[in-house]
Parts: structure tokens; C-alpha cells; sequence
């Protein structure tokens, strides 16, 4: 069965670093993966999807890269902002319509 | 823009009632999703649909029932309300049968049940 890591499990920053934000998964068979934001009490709202043929994708301060052969995915952040403070998760698709969730990174952003 | 809206943002039940959360789509996306969300635990898939009155297990479907009867609809049912079921329940959807589709979710419920 996928398993899918994040480290760390919270990160605090001051506002303008530069962070990088990290995702693990143990099966490199996947069809893509998907990373998510999620506020306290609201759902996920879904930020960048990088298919398993792709390398990154990029919006606006978000990059996130896909190695599958290592099984891993970073999401880094430019300039960070107070906004940006939330719970980051990633998700894997696998064969069979199954998206396996991380537990999520919390962020912190320091005005 | 895609939408996923469900029936409430919050509920509050009795152990032993039958309840009913509702699920709608407005993208005509064939995949439907119910998870839960606990602390530590992160997401778990109770249910996915990937069509009209087709449904698959997923990690923890035990408690839990669904019904799709029509394409925008997914309704998650507990037939006899725990107090173990007390969680944040939500909705996804997404468009490719074959897996490769992105996800959207809804807003989630949150449900306790006393």
C-alpha cells in the first residue's frame, strides 16, 4: 500500500523566507501528484498538480517538482507572506482511482 | 470554476440516528470521493464512486454506506450514528476515470456525534 510522508510536521518562518516544503511516497507508480492547502475547519483547496510524466509546475510563488524514481516531491514557497499560513498537504494518485494523503506540513509565516 | 458544495458545515447527532451528508459537483466529473479527517490520522477514504450507481470500498468503509443515483450526487450515509464517527467528513470530485485527474473538494462537515 502507497505511503505518503511529509516533513517536518510544523515549520514557523519570518515573512519573506524562502521555504521548501517536503513529500515522500514509497510506490513510484503513480499518475500524479497533488498538492493542497488546507485553512483550520475549511476543506482542501488544491494548488499545483504535477502529472507522473511531468518534472514541476509553477503559480505564481508556488514550484513544486516531482523526482518518482526516489519517490519524492518538494513545494517551495517564495517570499513568503503571513497568508501563506496554513497545512500543506500532498496526495498521490495511484492505479484504481486511490489518492493516498501525507499528514500535512503545518506553516507558520511571522509577520 | 469547479464547484463541490455539501449539505452542511456542521451537524450534530445522537448516537444510533441514521444521518445523511450530501455531496454535489457541478463539473460533470465522473469520480466522487468521501473521506474523513482526523488528527494524526490525515485523510482516509471511506468511499469513491466512478459512476452512476457504482461505488468502491475504500480504507475504512466499515459504519458507512453510500448512494449515487445521479452524476453531481454522492451521498455518504451512517446508518447507526457512533460516537467513534465523530469527524470532519469531506466531499471530493474529479474528472478522469483513469486516476489522472485533479481534485476538488468541498468545504467539509464537521460531525459529532453525542
Amino acid at each position: 500500500k502507497q505511503e505518503v510522508t511529509q516533513i517536518p510536521a510544523a515549520l514557523s518562518v519570518p515573512e519573506g523566507e524562502n521555504l521548501v516544503l517536503n513529500c515522500s511516497f514509497t510506490d513510484s507508480a503513480i499518475y500524479n501528484l497533488q498538492w493542497f492547502r488546507q485553512d483550520p475547519g475549511k476543506g482542501l483547496t488544491s494548488l499545483l498538480l504535477i502529472q507522473s510524466s511531468q518534472r514541476e509546475q509553477t503559480s505564481g510563488r508556488l514550484n513544486a517538482s516531482l523526482d518518482k524514481s526516489s519517490g519524492r516531491s518538494t513545494l517551495y514557497i517564495a517570499a513568503s507572506q503571513p497568508g501563506d499560513s496554513a497545512t500543506y498537504l500532498c496526495a498521490v494518485s495511484t492505479t484504481g482511482n486511490q489518492f493516498y494523503f501525507g499528514t500535512g506540513t503545518s506553516l507558520t509565516v511571522i509577520p | 470554476d469547479v464547484k463541490v458544495t455539501q449539505s452542511s458545515r456542521y451537524l450534530v447527532k445522537r448516537t444510533g440516528e441514521k444521518v445523511f451528508l450530501e455531496c454535489v459537483q457541478d463539473m460533470d466529473h465522473e469520480n466522487m470521493f468521501w473521506y474523513r479527517q482526523d488528527p494524526g490520522l490525515g485523510l482516509r477514504l471511506i468511499y469513491f464512486s466512478y459512476d452512476v450507481k457504482m461505488k468502491e470500498k475504500g480504507d475504512i468503509p466499515e459504519g458507512y454506506s453510500v448512494s449515487r443515483e445521479k452524476k453531481e450526487r454522492f451521498s455518504l450515509i451512517l446508518e447507526s450514528a457512533s460516537t467513534n464517527q465523530t469527524s470532519m467528513y469531506l466531499c471530493a470530485s474529479s474528472l478522469y476515470s483513469s486516476g489522472d485527474g485533479e481534485q476538488f473538494f468541498g468545504p467539509g462537515t464537521r460531525l459529532t456525534v453525542l
